[in-house]
């Protein structure tokens, strides 16, 4: 089946440490994107990648990174310059030529920092 | 900055009463989508709306896109336990897809 496959699942981190996330979608999408899920809040775009091999950042980038090696995958780095990493981390795709723009997401990473 | 406003954060129903969720931009939209995410779950979207003044249905789910295209709501008539959970509205500006905060529903069997 296709989908989008995040993981770890559940991440327990200790402060100073870097975190990579996993995302690997086999719905053959060119965008790709990492969101941020707080309580209480909607989803926060960190980055965004349209292409293989580029990728611009979002509203709250600071602290993470990302790579765009294959179309398939897109992995997320919490570095240790993220001040408040413990978060719910949600991966999503989009086919660029699809009418409604509707965003497939992953289950979702939760990482908590110690 | 570019934001879209969710209202109300909560809503406790009982089973079988009708809820609604608002959403309000102080921009124009070129399209407003939204998502429901059940508890411990991952968003997944239910529609998108595009024109001015448009109503769509699915199924007890009633979906408006306001005339001005800067604001949208949500109505669920006679909502069901199956109900439970966050909706969201996210609004294109300037080619940038904006969540609002989210309108958590909890039903009352």
């Amino acid at each position: 089946d296709g989908g989008i496959t995040q993981s770890p699942k559940y991440l327990f981190r200790k402060e100073g440490q870097n975190v990579t996330l996993s995302c690997e979608q086999n719905l053959n999408h060119d965008a790709m994107y990492w969101y941020r899920q707080d309580p209480g809040q909607g989803l926060r775009l960190i980055y965004y990648s349209q292409i293989v091999n580029d990728f611009q950042k979002g509203d709250i980038a600071e602290g993470y990174s990302v790579s765009r090696e294959k179309k398939e995958s897109f992995p997320l780095t919490v570095t240790s310059a993220q001040k408040n990493p413990t978060a719910f981390y949600l991966c999503a795709s989009k086919d660029s030529g699809l009418r409604t723009g509707e965003l497939f997401f992953g289950e979702g990473s939760r990482l908590t920092v110690l | 900055g570019q934001q879209v406003m969710q209202i109300p954060q909560y809503q406790h129903v009982q089973e079988g009463e009708d809820f609604t969720t608002y959403c309000n931009s102080s921009t124009t939209l070129s399209n407003i989508q939204w998502y429901k995410q059940r508890p411990g779950g991952h968003p997944v979207f239910l529609i998108q709306l595009v024109k001015s003044g448009e109503v769509k249905k699915q199924k007890r789910l009633t979906f408006q896109f306001g005339e001005a295209k800067k604001n949208s709501s949500l109505h669920i008539t006679a909502t069901q336990t199956t109900d439970v959970g966050t909706y969201f509205c996210a609004g294109t500006q300037g080619g940038k897809l904006i969540f609002g905060q989210g309108t958590e529903l909890s039903v009352k069997p």
